[in-house]
């Protein structure tokens, strides 16, 4: 079946490093990618995502490039912010259903 | 509109006992899903409704579990005779299905956090 690996952290950063946390996926046909951010205490959100062979998604500084060749979604940032310190989730979307299918979740801590 | 909210935010039960969890999605939205989330890993599918029908569920949802979404609005999960497995967080997302082809943003609530002693 589908699934997403994504690197494993915990990632501890200082506030204005460059960050990247690797994402490559399995999939049939052509799925959605997505990174959702859970920040400390809240709910699950869309970071960004790109539906389709180098679509690139964007969203408060992240960036990440749907790369079929390599199957691969990697989320970078040029300059972490404290405020970016969460777990980020890659994952894609399946089927009819969209269903989403996760990878386990990179910790991100940034220090000031 | 006041986004996806589940109820109730935590739940201690005893083994054995049944559970009940709610959801309200996004008013207007068709499609709502459940996923389940344990430490340290990513949310993983459950079951899934479009309108008030339930049209996939994963072969983690064992016949303990069941889900209804009667009119089409707010959903519950109930899960009989609680194990200590069950123990995780419980989340719902909504989305509006209305593109061909899919890549519909889903909105997820908190969470329910169920601890089964």
């Amino acid at each position: 079946g589908n699934s997403v690996t994504q690197m494993e952290g915990p990632v501890t950063l200082s506030e204005e490093a460059f960050l990247t946390i690797n994402c490559t996926y399995t999939a049939t046909g052509y799925p959605s990618l997505f990174w959702y951010v859970q920040y400390p205490g809240e709910g699950l959100q869309l970071l960004l995502k790109a539906t389709k062979a180098d679509d690139k998604g964007s969203n408060k500084g992240f960036e990440a490039t749907y790369r079929k060749e390599t199957t691969s979604f990697h989320l970078e940032k040029g300059s972490v912010q404290v405020s970016d310190s969460a777990v980020y989730f890659c994952a894609l979307s399946e089927g009819g259903s969209e269903k989403l299918v996760f990878g386990k979740g990179t910790k991100l801590t940034v220090n000031p | 509109d006041t986004g996806v909210s589940q109820d109730p935010r935590h739940k201690i039960t005893k083994r054995g006992q049944n559970v009940t969890f709610r959801c309200d999605p996004i008013s207007e939205h068709n499609r709502l899903y459940w996923y389940r989330q344990t430490l340290g890993q990513g949310p993983e599918f459950l079951t899934y409704f479009q309108n008030e029908a339930q049209l996939e569920k994963s072969r983690l949802l064992s016949d303990r579990f069941s889900a209804e979404r009667p009119k089409g609005s707010f959903s519950t999960l109930e899960i009989q005779r609680t194990e200590q497995g069950d123990s995780a967080m419980y989340l719902c997302a909504s989305s509006l299905a209305l593109l061909a082809g899919g890549h519909n943003e889903q909105f997820f609530g908190p969470g329910t956090r169920l601890t089964v002693l």
